[in-house]
């Protein structure tokens, strides 16, 4: 079978740091997308990994390792607006786009 | 900045009753899709879209559920009769795919309460 899985819940305090992961067994790779979802509103996109490799947007960073099957986000100077859940997908050979369950992302001040 | 359009935003219905949702993806997006999320949970994919042409529709409850997309730009999800077990956030996104980036842009959801 296909499966996405990261952890359900983490914790960190404002302006930390925090590492969230993602392993990921799909039939075939075709890039890892992480998207942020606030309490009862739609997933917003964050990144888009293809090859292997940091991806850096703000205080945002992507990793990805395909020999792995492994990926993080990596959020810098946390802020209380950044608490959220965060869904790790990967889009297989017949371009299918597999969801993982998110994490929710607790910040406390 | 081009956005994906959906609604309603909120639904309540009792169940048995019939329900339609409408979705307009971002101009010139040929993949579109309906998602259900429940609370907790990663998006369920229940159909996919190229233009016009269902390319998914294996996890749709085909009793119940239809999607159509005549016309290959906007999108109806229907749901009758509706069932306690349907409550939950059903969203719907859209992307350039087969062209690249294929990342993929929602809209803000509809969430349906069924009672």
């Amino acid at each position: 079978g296909q499966n996405i899985d990261q952890p359900t819940e983490m914790t960190a305090t404002e302006g930390a740091i925090v590492q969230i992961n993602c392993t990921y067994q799909t039939s075939g790779f075709n890039g890892l997308f992480w998207y942020q979802q606030h309490a009862g509103e739609a997933p917003t996109f964050l990144s888009y990994n293809v090859l292997d490799g940091l991806e850096e947007k703000g205080r945002f960073s992507s990793f990805l390792s395909r020999s792995k099957g492994y990926s993080y986000l990596l959020l810098k100077e946390l802020q209380m607006k950044d608490s959220a859940s965060y869904l790790c997908a990967v889009i297989n050979s017949n371009y299918q786009l597999i969801w993982g369950a998110g994490t929710k992302l607790i910040i406390k001040p | 900045e081009a956005e994906v359009a959906q609604s309603p935003r909120y639904k309540i219905t009792e169940k048995s009753q019939a329900v339609a949702f409408w979705c307009d993806p971002i101009s010139g997006h040929a993949t579109l899709y309906w998602y259900r999320q429940i609370l907790g949970q990663g998006p369920e994919l229940l159909v996919q879209f190229q233009d016009e042409s269902v390319v998914d529709d294996s996890q749709l409850p085909k009793d119940r559920f239809s999607a159509e997309r005549l016309k290959g730009v906007d999108s109806t999800l229907k749901i009758q009769p509706a069932e306690l077990g349907d409550s939950a956030m059903y969203l719907c996104a859209s992307s350039s795919l087969p062209d690249a980036p294929h990342e993929q842009y929602f809209g803000p959801g509809t969430r349906l309460t069924v009672t």
